[in-house]
């Protein structure tokens, strides 16, 4: 059992907007940044969005994040058949002292 | 760019050490700049972060690995290393090197598929 929760499974039909979340608590989310992580089918994952709503160069405008209280979320706009992969959300836990991760939510494009 | 590789064996035998390596290219692992890790995936599961060092030797490891986990810097080869011991079943999983902090992992290798089996 993850200590951040996320869907297990997303989708939505290209050029959409779909929105994963990323439930956590007081000592996790609430008190640290939030990142998110892409990881195509067979691939390393890939950091897609850091300090809660920061794109690295080379991320498109289509991901952007969010984040308020104990929950974050990410936003893909403009949905489309190669954004199909695993997404994960990760921060810092002060309880445990450890970063933690969401379990990953499945995107399909239909 | 930088760029990550692990290498180490594929299969290790329970009770035994998982010993892998990952090698740095396009910087220098002594950098100031840099912090290097390891995260690893069991097979069809999530993510799970194992730990940093810092090229001073800094460490932050998971809690509930800490125990088993060393992770150590190679300055004169520009590599770093992880090693587990008393490996059981539940560490087979591809484990990946990483360059980042704690939650944000900029740069990731491949992956090496690490298999726990008698």
């Amino acid at each position: 059992q993850s200590v951040l929760t996320q869907p297990p499974s997303a989708s939505g039909t290209p050029g959409q907007r779909v929105t994963i979340s990323c439930s956590g608590s007081s000592s996790n989310i609430a008190s640290n940044t939030v990142n998110w992580y892409q990881q195509l089918p067979g691939t390393a994952p890939k950091l897609l969005i850091y300090r809660n709503n920061q794109r690295p160069s080379g991320v498109p405008d289509q991901f952007s994040g969010s984040k308020s209280g104990t929950s974050a979320s990410l936003a893909i706009s403009g949905l489309q058949s190669e954004d199909e992969a695993d997404y994960y959300c990760a921060t810092w836990d002060d309880s445990l002292n450890g970063v933690v991760f969401g379990g990953g939510t499945k995107l399909t494009v239909l | 760019q930088l760029q990550l590789q692990e290498s180490g064996p594929g299969l290790v035998k329970p009770s035994e050490t998982l010993s892998l390596t990952c090698s740095v290219s396009g910087g220098s692992i002594s950098s100031s700049s840099y912090y290097w890790g390891w995260i690893r995936q069991p097979p069809g599961k999530g993510l799970e972060w194992i730990g940093n060092i810092y090229y001073s030797g800094s460490t932050y490891y998971n809690p509930s690995l800490k125990s088993r986990v060393t992770i150590s810097v190679d300055t004169s080869k520009n590599q770093f290393s992880l090693k587990l011991s008393s490996v059981t079943a539940a560490d087979t999983a591809v484990y990946y090197c990483t360059e980042g902090l704690a939650a944000r992992q900029d740069y990731w290798g491949q992956g090496t598929l690490v298999t726990v089996s008698s």
